[in-house]
């Protein structure tokens, strides 16, 4: 049963344009959620985060929206650039004593030149 | 970089062989957990040591077992090595919610 789901499996978007970058989850317990990029050979980097508090966190050209109502969560990422190409990973944090995640299947994004 | 480091980087064994995977953790973290991404897969969590102390336990093997040492690093041993034990093991490190991961390393079993 996987609680964290990305359905979109790839994404291509020209540079300069938006991408988005959607998730979903099953699991109302969770209370915080995270967006990670990984590149080939390397392992996940942190991007960016939302407690379920709130219902969206920018960073830069990083924007988090979260849709509790609807178990959604997006990542914006305005422009894209080429360098953004990797794969995107959405996670839960469903247990505030073990920061233990679950992740999602990771949506390789593309950005066009 | 993470400031997570893990060794070695690439490791090709055979079926019914042990290992061991290390992961020196952030300065100050005292979290570490461990996560394996098979082929085509998401990763997934195995185990969480906090302090020295197992503090959570996801899918991981009977076979595989890990320790936290007083200096914060921590070791993964997986034993009995099968095929399909092959894939990319993660360390991450973290003192809040978010983790930090290191470049993990890559398991080959033949």
């Amino acid at each position: 049963d996987q609680q964290v789901k990305q359905n979109s499996p790839s994404l291509s978007v020209q540079e300069g344009r938006i991408s988005i970058l959607n998730c979903d989850y099953t699991n109302s317990m969770f209370d915080y959620f995270l967006w990670y990029k990984k590149y080939p050979a390397e392992g996940p980097t942190f991007l960016i985060s939302i407690s379920s508090i709130k219902d969206k966190n920018e960073d830069g050209r990083f924007t988090v929206f979260l849709n509790k109502s609807a178990k959604h969560l997006s990542l914006h990422i305005v422009p894209s650039q080429p360098g953004d190409s990797a794969v995107y990973f959405c996670a839960a944090d469903g247990s505030s004593n073990t920061g233990k995640l679950i992740f999602g299947q990771g949506t390789t994004l593309q950005v066009k030149p | 970089d993470s400031g997570v480091t893990q060794t070695p980087k690439h490791l090709i064994t055979a079926t019914g062989q042990r290992v061991t995977l290390r992961c020196s953790p952030r300065s100050g973290d005292l979290s570490v957990y461990w996560y394996q991404q098979s082929l085509d897969q998401g990763l997934q969590f195995l185990i969480q040591y906090y302090n020295g102390e197992e503090r959570a336990k996801g899918n991981i093997l009977e076979r595989f077992s890990a320790q936290q040492f007083p200096d914060l690093h921590s070791e993964l041993n997986l034993s009995s090595l099968e095929l399909g034990d092959s894939a990319l093991y993660f360390c991450a490190s973290s003192n809040n919610y978010e983790q930090y991961f290191g470049p993990g390393t890559r398991l080959t079993v033949t």
